[in-house]
């Protein structure tokens, strides 16, 4: 089956550094994916949709540019968290769209969870 | 407002008995309903979809309605295992191609042996 991995699956920053976070399609080509936050108890927040080879698209709300997505290829997108400060931690999860399968379905990474200190 | 609404307190129940989970929704006309599996510390995994003209969707011990006139979604698993413990949240797209996903908050399910 589509797997999507994601790294780290944990870090530790100071407040202030900046973290990057990758999300890969591991077996198919993903021409989109999605990044989002869920902090404990809440439902998954999509933050932004990112596009190969265009700008993201950010959800209302979410600044672009503190967390900037890069999707420089069909099966590699980042999430950099810049300037982090202790309530971006928080747990990021992405997720991508097979280029070749259904539209509607979305495989999800395995999630990082991002701790400022 | 757009809202999803989904049990918020936890459900137990005992080993073989069916669980049933519930979405609502107000303000929304979805194209499709989906149901995911999250264990804790990782990533939604993909249960079931159902479309706005289906009424009832089956997979293996799964079942899942829709009924867009009530707004509601009902999520049954049969012959519930302990393994079966986990959050399951429900998630909504309003276009039937290229579309986002608006998630609920998701229910606890918790399997007694």
């Amino acid at each position: 089956g589509a797997v999507v991995s994601q790294h780290p699956s944990r870090v530790i920053c100071k407040s202030g550094t900046s973290v990057k976070i990758e999300c890969r399609s591991l077996d198919f080509q993903a021409t989109t994916m999605f990044w989002y936050r869920q902090f404990p108890k809440q439902s998954l927040m999509l933050m932004a949709t990112s596009n190969e080879g265009s700008k993201a698209t950010y959800e209302q709300g979410v600044e672009k540019d503190k967390f900037l997505i890069n999707h420089a290829s069909l099966t590699l997108s980042t999430l950099t968290v810049t300037s982090a400060h202790p309530e971006d931690s928080s747990f990021y999860i992405c997720s991508a769209r097979d280029s070749q399968g259904n539209s509607y379905e979305q495989y999800f990474g395995p999630g990082t969870r991002l701790t400022v200190t | 407002s757009q809202k999803i609404e989904q049990n918020s307190e936890a459900l137990n129940i005992q080993e073989g008995k069916t669980a049933t989970l519930t979405c609502n929704y107000t303000n929304y006309s979805p194209a499709y309903l989906q149901w995911y599996r999250q264990d804790p510390g990782r990533g939604p995994v993909f249960l079931l979809l159902i479309r706005e003209n289906e009424k009832e969707k089956r997979k293996e011990r799964l079942k899942v309605t829709f009924d867009t006139t009530l707004k509601q979604s009902l999520f049954h698993i049969t012959a519930s295992q302990p393994a079966d413990s986990a959050t399951y949240l429900c998630a909504l797209s309003l276009n039937s191609g290229y579309s986002t996903l608006t998630f609920g908050k998701g229910t606890m399910l918790l399997v007694s042996p």
